[in-house]
């Protein structure tokens, strides 16, 4: 069964500087991976999917994601933290059975992403 | 394009009592998921329609059923409601099945149970 993990419930950084946000993932065959953002009161929002091809993928808010086989990580980055980036994150992977899709999206637990001024 | 809308977005219902809610997809996705977000259980998969039929479901008991309509809107009903179905209750459309779409969501709806 497909699953994603997200260590660290919290990240704090300061404005300007670069952030992280983990994930590490567990599938069976090739991983569909995705980054969301939630804000308080707020539906989830995508920001980037990593489906196959170059394993730097760039989204939504100058946001990226580095794709790492061996490792079987998918963090989220960003060069440049804002005050405004302080949100809630999820890392989510494709559910399928063989190839098909069974419509499920397996999300992490969320990391809560401090940006201080 | 508007997005995917939901309603209402919060409601607050009595113990036993049963809720419908209802979710309007991005124009031209056939593709509705639903997920329950708990603090405690973080977001839970509830179930999926394309075409009007329901193609997969989470391990939710059987109060949680839904329907897909021809215009793919959709909706989810929650009977004998608990305590514990407090939740927000999120909707995501996407354009079909290929494994590589990404899945659009709503603003949720908020469901309080007293």
């Amino acid at each position: 069964a497909q699953s994603v993990a997200q260590p660290e419930d919290q990240v704090n950084v300061a404005e300007g500087n670069p952030l992280t946000v983990k994930c590490t993932y567990s599938v069976s065959g090739n991983p569909y991976l995705f980054w969301y953002v939630q804000y308080p009161n707020r539906g989830l929002q995508f920001l980037l999917k990593y489906i196959t091809g170059d394993n730097l993928v760039k989204g939504s808010y100058g946001f990226e994601a580095e794709f790492n086989k061996s490792q079987t990580s998918f963090h989220l980055k960003k060069p440049s933290a804002l005050v405004s980036d302080s949100a809630l994150y999820f890392c989510a992977v494709r559910d399928f059975i063989g190839s098909s899709n069974t419509g499920k999206l397996i999300f992490g637990q969320g990391t809560t992403l401090q940006v201080k001024p | 394009k508007a997005g995917v809308t939901q309603t209402p977005r919060y409601l607050i219902k009595t113990r036993g009592q049963q809720v419908t809610l209802s979710c309007s997809p991005i124009s031209g996705h056939r593709s509705v998921s639903w997920y329950q977000q708990t603090p405690g259980q973080g977001l839970q998969f509830l179930f999926e329609y394309f075409s009007e039929t329901q193609r997969n479901k989470g391990n939710f008991p059987g109060r949680f059923s839904g329907r897909q309509f021809s215009n793919s809107r959709s909706e989810m009903n929650v009977s004998t409601l608990e305590l514990g179905d407090s939740a927000l209750y999120l909707c995501a459309s996407s354009p079909g099945l290929d494994l590589s779409y990404e899945q659009y969501f709503g603003p949720g709806t908020r469901l309080t149970v007293t």
